[in-house]
């Protein structure tokens, strides 16, 4: 069965640093990978997503993702985070079998400190 | 548009009793979800519908029960509630489309506490 992680649980940045999460998945053909995000007391909303194309997908709220099929990841990058950006981020893959199932990763939890 | 819309947004239940949780769209969605979400271990599929009349088995679908009478409701069902289901339970919704949709749009979700 298809499977995401995310390797990092818990990340703390101050405001201006740079931000990147992994995420890999376990599947080697054709995929389609999403960012949501999860901001406190709010419902998961889209960052962005990957089904085909270009390998740098930009998002929303300057939050770009690399798709690199040679190491089954799909990174998300921002080049300066904010303290709203304060948040958990999932990593999703689209199921197999369809029905746009989506299997998440476990989550990072990012804090970001003024 | 609301969106997707979740009743009730917490409750807490006793071992044993039985509650349901509504979820409603507006955004004519062939496909609805519901998901729970644990820390550390992300959200994870209970059951979900491709259609009104339809229903199967996620990844965790074991002491919970869904229906989907209408196109723009899914239910989720405990029949008698245990402590390890309590949980924040996330509805969703997506439209059938063609590849490159597979957006799911998330209810802002409903916190059960089970004691």
């Amino acid at each position: 069965a298809q499977s995401v992680s995310q390797h990092n649980h818990h990340v703390i940045l101050s405001e201006a640093a740079s931000l990147e999460l992994g995420c890999n998945y376990s599947y080697g053909g054709t995929v389609n990978l999403f960012w949501y995000v999860q901001y406190p007391g709010q419902h998961l909303q889209l960052l962005l997503k990957y089904f085909s194309g270009d390998p740098l997908v930009k998002g929303i709220k300057g939050f770009e993702a690399e798709f690199i099929k040679s190491k089954f990841s799909f990174n998300l990058r921002k080049p300066s985070v904010q303290w709203s950006d304060t948040a958990e981020y999932f990593c999703a893959v689209k199921d197999l079998w369809g029905y746009n199932k989506l299997i998440f990763g476990a989550g990072t939890r990012l804090a970001v400190h003024p | 548009n609301a969106g997707v819309t979740q009743t009730p947004k917490f409750r807490v239940l006793k071992t044993g009793q039985s509650m349901t949780l509504l979820c409603a769209q507006d955004m004519n969605h062939e496909y609805m979800y519901w998901y729970r979400q644990d820390p550390g271990m992300g959200l994870r599929l209970i059951h979900y519908s491709v259609g009104e009349g339809t229903t199967a088995k996620g990844e965790v679908p074991d002491g919970y029960n869904v229906s989907r009478l209408k196109k723009q409701n899914f239910l989720l069902g405990l029949e008698s509630a245990a402590p390890s289901q309590t949980s924040v339970y996330f509805c969703a919704s997506s439209s059938a489309g063609g590849p490159n949709t597979g957006e799911l749009f998330f209810g802002e979700g409903s916190r059960l506490t089970v004691l």
